[in-house]
Order: C-alpha cells, then sequence, then structure tokens
C-alpha cells in the first residue's frame, strides 16, 4: 500500500518561507511515468494544486504560484520537498502530498495532510 | 486553465435516495475526468478515474459519465457513509484544476 506523510512547521510568519517534506514508501519516484505533488486546501474552501516533480525530474508549477514554489527530490531518501516563500495569511491551508501514476494526471494516493497556519 | 463547475454546489438527501452530481469543464477534456470523495477532517479519495473508470474498491453504487465538456457522478442508493463533499478535477492539460465541491448532506 502506497503511503505519504507530510511534515512541516505548523504555523509561520507573513514574508517566511514554508518548507514542507513528503516522505513517501512503497513506490519507488524513479518509475517511468510516476510523479508526487502538492495540493493545498484552504479552510472550507476547494482543493488547489500546488506542484509535481516526475520520475525524470520535470517540474510542473501552478501559473498563479510558480514565482514562489520550488519543488525537489531525493530519491534515495523517498522525499519530495517544497517550498513556497513570501507567506501570506491566505496562504493558510492544509497541504497534502499526493502521488500521481503513470497513466495520467490524477491523484490516486493522499497524504494525510498538514495544517499551515500563516500569522504574525 | 480549464474552469471546472460544479452543480449543485450543495444538496440535501435521504438515505437511499439516487444522488446526481454534474461537472462542467470551461473546455473540453475529452475523457480525463476524475472523482474525489472529501470527508470532514479526511483526505479526499479517489473514486473514478477517466470519466467512468471505477477504482479499486470503490463500491459500484458510484458511477461516472460524460465526455468532453459535461460529466456527472451518480450514486445510486446514498448511504450514511456517502455523505461527504466531492469534487470533480480535469488532468487534460495543465495545470489540473479542481471544481469547487458538492456537499452532499442528511435531508
Amino acid at each position: 500500500q502506497i503511503t505519504l506523510k507530510e511534515s512541516g512547521p505548523t504555523l509561520v510568519k507573513p514574508t517566511q518561507t514554508l518548507t514542507l517534506t513528503c516522505i513517501f514508501s512503497t513506490f519507488s519516484l524513479n518509475t517511468r511515468g510516476v510523479g508526487v505533488g502538492w495540493i493545498r486546501q484552504s479552510p472550507g474552501k476547494a482543493l488547489e494544486w500546488l506542484a509535481l516533480i516526475y520520475w525524470d525530474d520535470e517540474v510542473r508549477y501552478s501559473p498563479s504560484l510558480m514565482s514562489r514554489l520550488t519543488i525537489t527530490r531525493d530519491a534515495s531518501k523517498n522525499q519530495v520537498v517544497l517550498t513556497m516563500t513570501n507567506m501570506d495569511p491566505v496562504d493558510t491551508a492544509t497541504y497534502y502530498c499526493v502521488h500521481t501514476p503513470p497513466d495520467g494526471l490524477r491523484f490516486d494516493y493522499w497524504g494525510q495532510g498538514t495544517l499551515v497556519t500563516v500569522s504574525s | 486553465a480549464v474552469r471546472m463547475t460544479q452543480s449543485p454546489s450543495s444538496l440535501s438527501a435521504s438515505t437511499g435516495d439516487r444522488v446526481t452530481v454534474t461537472c462542467r469543464a470551461s473546455q473540453g477534456i475529452s475523457r480525463s475526468l476524475a472523482w474525489y470523495q472529501q470527508k470532514p477532517g479526511e483526505a479526499p479519495k479517489l473514486l473514478i478515474s477517466d470519466a467512468a473508470t471505477l477504482q479499486s474498491g470503490v463500491p459500484s453504487k458510484f458511477s461516472g459519465s460524460g465526455s468532453g465538456t459535461d460529466f456527472t457522478l451518480t450514486i445510486s442508493s446514498l448511504q450514511s457513509e456517502d455523505f461527504a463533499t466531492y469534487y470533480c478535477q480535469q488532468y487534460y492539460s495543465y495545470p489540473p484544476t479542481f471544481g469547487q465541491g458538492t456537499k452532499v448532506e442528511i435531508k
């Protein structure tokens, strides 16, 4: 069973940089076509896709947040890291790490999510 | 970006009811559509991909249909565990985008 788990700070101040780590198991990010990404959900709101990194290091970002996001991977450690700069209270959300299979950009496995609050 | 619009935003239904949720894409997305179920405090769960393919372990009371711009999710006989929020998502083109959700509540 594929599992993903997010970790990172629960509280960040405005203008700070957020760093979230996703540790995953039971699959390899070296498998052709596989990707790991991030999706967030503001309280009571809909889902918003943020970024994705593929097995071959191709990266994709949300156009509206591209300037603030960086996604990297350490395949040997089964980790994917997302950084988001210049955090704002509107970035308060639950951040999910997700797995995407080789045959389509849908999200078949999700981490439990981590709530990040942006407040001074 | 492809805009996904779900209707209704919420609905009230009784156990045993047949429920239909609609999702419309702002442009044609072929059958590159997924449906998710999210219960309070939980991560979303993938129910259906490619508009109509049920994921392993998902009960057959769930079904999906449509192609192009118009899609539906149907729950044939609503049970207590089905009260949740449902989201559609297109993966035809980047960025992948979600509908705003449909909350299915108990009448």
